[in-house]
């Protein structure tokens, strides 16, 4: 079946740090690819996303590419805030016949000052 | 308006109460959903309505009971809960159900934080 994987948290880094957060998948074919942000109690919110190989998602300075040789789509961004502390998602939406919206463990992220 | 809006926003309740929680969205979606979500997990589907049938049910207790009065609402209607079923309890809703699959976005509603005593 579908799944995603996601690289371990918690990840603390200091502001203005570079991020990766890596996330890998397994789908039978090209499926689109999400990243969803959860902040402190709050629901979740799509971040970026990418609909077909070598697509690049990008939003509030976060990018991710989607590699169909690597079948990954890692999360980056080149200079971190505090606002940015939250958990991050890797999801897969339903896809070839699946009926959900596949999650990765969530990677939660704090960023000092 | 691209929200869906969630009451209460928290909801403390003993195991022999009724309550409910309720989700709305005026986006046009017709599929929507709920999820649980407990501490440090991703969230976990329990229901999906699509054009406001039942089309999913991910085995959840009778104790959960689902409904949707149109197709801008819907409800949670909960009755002698556990401990156990203390958690985040977020809705989403998409344009499509699920099986439409490809680019079908699921937006997510703030959540109840639910406590049972």
């Amino acid at each position: 079946g579908n799944s995603v994987t996601q690289m371990e948290g918690p990840v603390t880094l200091s502001e203005e740090a570079f991020l990766t957060i890596n996330c890998t998948y397994t789908a039978t074919g090209y499926p689109s690819l999400f990243w969803y942000v959860q902040y402190p109690g709050e629901g979740l919110q799509l971040l970026l996303k990418a609909t077909k190989a070598d697509d690049k998602g990008s939003n509030k300075g976060f990018e991710a590419t989607y590699r169909k040789e690597t079948t990954s789509f890692h999360l980056e961004k080149g200079s971190v805030q505090v606002s940015d502390s939250a958990v991050y998602f890797c999801a897969l939406p339903p896809f070839q016949g699946a009926q959900k919206l596949v999650f990765g463990q969530g990677t939660r992220l704090t960023i000092n000052p | 308006d691209t929200e869906v809006t969630q009451t209460p926003k928290h909801l403390v309740m003993g195991m022999t109460n009724k309550k409910s929680l309720k989700c709305e969205q005026h986006m046009g979606h017709r599929a929507m959903y709920w999820y649980k979500q407990k501490a440090k997990k991703p969230p976990e589907l329990m229901f999906v309505y699509s054009y406001e049938k039942l089309s999913i049910n991910e085995s959840v207790p009778s104790r959960f009971s689902p409904e949707c009065p149109n197709s801008s609402l819907l409800n949670l209607h909960l009755h002698a809960l556990q401990p156990e079923d203390s958690a985040l309890y977020l809705c989403a809703s998409s344009q499509a159900d699920l099986l439409a699959g490809g680019n079908n976005e699921q937006f997510f509603g703030p959540g109840t934080r639910l406590t049972v005593l």
